[in-house]
Formats: C-alpha cells, structure tokens, sequence
C-alpha cells in the first residue's frame, strides 16, 4: 500500500525558515517523481514544486521561486522542501504527491495527508 | 503560470449528469495529454479520478469521465450519487514552464 507521510509543519515567523519531509512506502521511490502542492485555508491547490526521479529536472511555482528548494533521498525514501523567506501568504497545508512517472510531467497519483505551516509574527 | 478557470460551482440532483469544465491556454490545456481531475471530500487530501485526460484510475467507478476540444477539458458525472458532493480540481502540466498548474476548483451540490 502507498503512504506518504508529511512532517515538519508547524508556526512559524515571517522571513525564517522550515524544512518538510515526506516518508515514502509502499513503493520504489526512485521510480517516480515527486511533488509539494499546497492548499490555503478555505482556498484551492496550488502546484508548488516538483523533482524527477533523479532529481535531473526540477520546477517551481513562479511564487516560490528562489526561496523554496525540492531534494530527494532515494535511499532514504524520502522527500523534502526547504522553505526559505517565509511570507504570510505560504501559509497552507502542504501535500506530499507521487507522480505517476518518473518523469514530471505524469499525474499525481497517490497524496499525504498533508502537514500544515503557518507563517504569524 | 495562471491558474486553470473552472465555474465555482455546480450542482445535480441524484441520478442526473453533470459536466464541470476546465478553460486553459494552448501551452496547457491545449497541447498537452498531461491533465488530471482531482476530487476532494471535506476534510480529506485530494484522490485523483481522471488522469491523461481521459483515463480512469482503478477504483473509480465509470460515471466518471473526461474529453478535452481545443483549450477546454470537461468532466462528466453520470448517475450523480450523493457521495459525490465535494471539490473538483483540473490541473494540467504546461509546456513553457515546465510546471503543472490547477484549476480554482469546483464545488459540486447533490440536491
């Protein structure tokens, strides 16, 4: 069975700095891509950043651009995202999805639960 | 890197169809087989139903289905049920960017 556990949320203040994790199972993780999509309280999905299966090809929203960095541990079966430059509006459940490609261009397949970040002074 | 237009809501009484569309431009919608349906109940991730435009997961039932003309892709619901009440999210990966865009999302009333 796939699951995908977030971790790593939690407050935070505007202009520091949080680190997700993803623990994959169920699956060779090195056999797909890898994506963070986040939702804002009462809002709709927002594609955030997603990694090839080598991390060979990378793409971020042009909203975290610069700031949020993707990473993957294959070995680890882990995916991560490096939250730079908090801003109020990166607030929001973040989601862990698997690709149904290696590539990513492919679906999401497979979603966490999501862990949520809150950026308040 | 513009979100995907969907109508804010529709909604169907038990039995009945309903379609929700999904408006894009040629660098996503239009020219690409890389588009997904996404529906989400309250309170839970999103489950994905229709994938590669047209293509069922298994375990989604085939009331679901989806086609796309041009820069417009459209889910359809036969047979609406009431468990089928929630959001419904496109999302299609764009050529210029090399990223995947969603659709504001649609919320579906069974009456």
């Amino acid at each position: 069975e796939v699951q995908l556990v977030e971790s790593g949320g939690g407050l935070v203040q505007p202009g520091r700095s949080l680190r997700l994790s993803c623990a994959a199972s169920g699956f060779s993780l090195d056999d797909y891509a890898m994506h963070w999509v986040r939702q804002a309280p009462g809002k709709g999905l927002e594609w955030v950043s997603g990694i090839s299966w080598n991390s060979g090809s990378i793409g971020y929203a042009d909203s975290v651009k610069g700031r949020f960095t993707i990473s993957r541990d294959n070995a680890e079966n882990s995916l991560y995202l490096q939250m730079n430059s908090l801003r109020a509006e990166d607030t929001a459940l973040y989601y862990c999805a698997k690709g149904n490609l290696a590539i990513v261009q492919g679906d999401f397949d497979y979603w966490g639960q999501g862990t949520l970040v809150t950026v308040s002074s | 890197q513009s979100a995907l237009t969907q109508p804010p809501s529709v909604s169907g009484s038990p039995g009945q169809a309903v379609t929700i569309s999904c408006t894009g431009i040629s660098s996503d919608v239009g020219s690409y087989a890389r588009f997904s349906w996404y529906q989400q109940s309250p309170g839970t991730a999103p489950k994905l139903i229709i994938y590669e435009v047209t293509n069922r997961p298994s375990g989604v039932p085939d009331r679901f289905s989806g086609s796309k003309s041009g820069n417009t892709a459209s889910l359809t619901i036969s047979g609406l049920q009431a468990e089928d009440e929630g959001d419904y999210y496109c999302s299609s990966y764009t050529t210029n960017s090399t990223s995947w865009v969603f659709g504001g999302g649609t919320k579906l009333t069974v009456l």
